[in-house]
């Protein structure tokens, strides 16, 4: 079965630090999504990862996968306050998405 | 805006109760995904609807249920209801059922009590 592991769980940094966020999953698959979601809010699409070696960047968020290690990180540069948010990977297994627990990110003046 | 909107956005229910909620998908994808996500942890997948067909099933019981329409619309059902029930319901729309995006509606959160 699929397993999806996140670390750390919550996060709380300081503005303008740099830190990442790292997703571990189990078995193969050819699709890595990074999500974020505000309090009470539904998810917003950030990166959607879909070959080993792959990056993208959008502002200070940057995220790349290694396939053979199974390994996706979520990097987070000089961080501000408005990054502050619950951050999701996701694994495709068959249009079966698994979900981490996310990282609760706390960025603080 | 991804177009995918939900209703009601807040529920609450009783044990043993019966609910329906209902996703509009953006027009033009056939394919429905639906989530439940407790309070504190990632969404788990319930089940994706595909042109009106069940087309994948998580790990749920058969209370869960659901319909999907050739309008683009579509609904959960679960009977029976549990306090366990208690989370945010999102759906999510792509175009097929491998579209590399999906689009999350805004979510339903259901209390039961």
């Amino acid at each position: 079965e699929l397993k999806v592991e996140q670390n750390p769980l919550f996060l709380s940094m300081q503005e303008g630090k740099n830190y990442t966020i790292y997703c571990n999953y189990s078995t193969t698959s050819d699709r890595l999504y990074w999500y974020r979601q505000d309090p009470g809010k539904s998810l917003e699409s950030l990166f959607v990862l879909l070959s080993n070696g792959a990056v993208k960047q959008e502002g200070r968020l940057m995220a790349s996968l290694d396939t053979k290690a199974r390994l996706s990180t979520l990097h987070i540069t000089a961080a501000v306050h408005d990054l502050s948010a619950t951050y999701f990977c996701a694994v495709d297994n068959n249009n079966d998405m698994r979900f981490g627990a996310g990282t609760r990110l706390t960025v603080k003046p | 805006e991804t177009g995918v909107t939900q209703s009601p956005t807040h529920l609450i229910k009783t044990r043993g109760q019966q609910v329906t909620l209902r996703c509009s998908s953006q027009s033009g994808h056939n394919t429905v995904s639906w989530y439940q996500q407790a309070l504190g942890q990632g969404p788990q997948f319930i089940f994706q609807y595909y042109r009106e067909e069940e087309n994948g099933r998580g790990n749920f019981p058969p209370r869960f249920s659901g319909l999907q329409f050739p309008n683009y619309s579509s609904e959960l059902n679960v009977n029976a209801l549990e306090l366990d029930d208690s989370a945010l319901y999102l759906c999510a729309s792509s175009l097929t059922p491998g579209g590399l995006e999906q689009y999350f509606g805004p979510g339903t959160r259901l209390t039961v009590t």
